[in-house]
């Protein structure tokens, strides 16, 4: 049984560019999270999609937009990068929306 | 204020020892969830236990246990008989509705 899914595991990105980053659940989930984990710190809540809408959002500007597919997978689209963008990306999926969350192993991208 | 707090940036334990790491919470929510996790140096988090703010019981995992002291907002873990592979980063996180609150994190160093 296949655990979350990342893609792709680094990236790096020149200021001003977009990326898309690519999350794939856990078999049987629903819910798909992300987080942006900066270095040295936690991580920070950006969104939550459940069938196909997003559900909840954290303190994140609209450059940081996303996407729920009907097969559950989802992406995270950074418009405009910034130096401050760069961070590792976390994918977590879970059961339903408040159920235990399942992480991928992050997505290091790195804006230069 | 919803928030998490470890105030033990890092720490060296002798293997084999008991190890304690320390959080406590902020919220005004009645019913939330307490998460830790250990991320290795790979990047992905690892759920080791969980504890909801209406379990009677302190949780436990194999040589992972969560203290929960409701009335002191304070859910610490305990890591009985530590192996080098308990080398880590220590996230303590909260739930509330759907997101994860996360705290800045400890580093565990176990010394052979």
């Amino acid at each position: 049984d296949a655990g979350v899914t990342q893609s792709p595991t680094h990236l790096i990105k020149t200021r001003g560019q977009q990326v898309t980053l690519r999350c794939s659940p856990k078999s049987g989930h629903d819910t798909v999270s992300w987080y942006q984990q900066a270095l040295g710190q936690g991580p920070q809540f950006i969104f939550q999609y459940y069938e196909e809408e997003e559900r909840q959002r954290g303190n994140f500007p609209d450059r940081f937009s996303g996407h729920q597919f009907p097969n559950y997978s989802s992406e995270l689209n950074v418009n405009a990068l910034l130096l401050g963008d760069s961070a590792l990306y976390l994918c977590a999926s879970s059961a339903s929306p408040g159920a235990e969350a399942f992480f991928g192993q992050g997505t290091r991208l790195t804006v230069v | 204020a919803q928030k998490i707090t470890q105030t033990q940036p890092g720490m060296f334990v002798q293997e084999k020892e008991a190890v304690t790491l320390d959080c406590t919470y902020d919220t005004s929510d009645p019913s939330y969830g307490l998460f830790w996790y250990k991320q290795p140096s790979s990047g992905e988090m690892i759920f080791l236990i969980y504890q909801g703010s209406y379990d009677q019981q302190n949780a436990t995992e194999g040589r992972y246990s969560l203290n929960f002291q409701k009335a002191r907002k304070s859910a610490n873990l305990v890591i009985s008989a530590s192996q080098l592979g308990d080398s880590a980063m220590y996230f303590c996180a909260m739930r509330v509705t759907y997101q994860l609150i996360w705290g800045a994190g400890t580093k565990l160093i176990i010394k052979p």
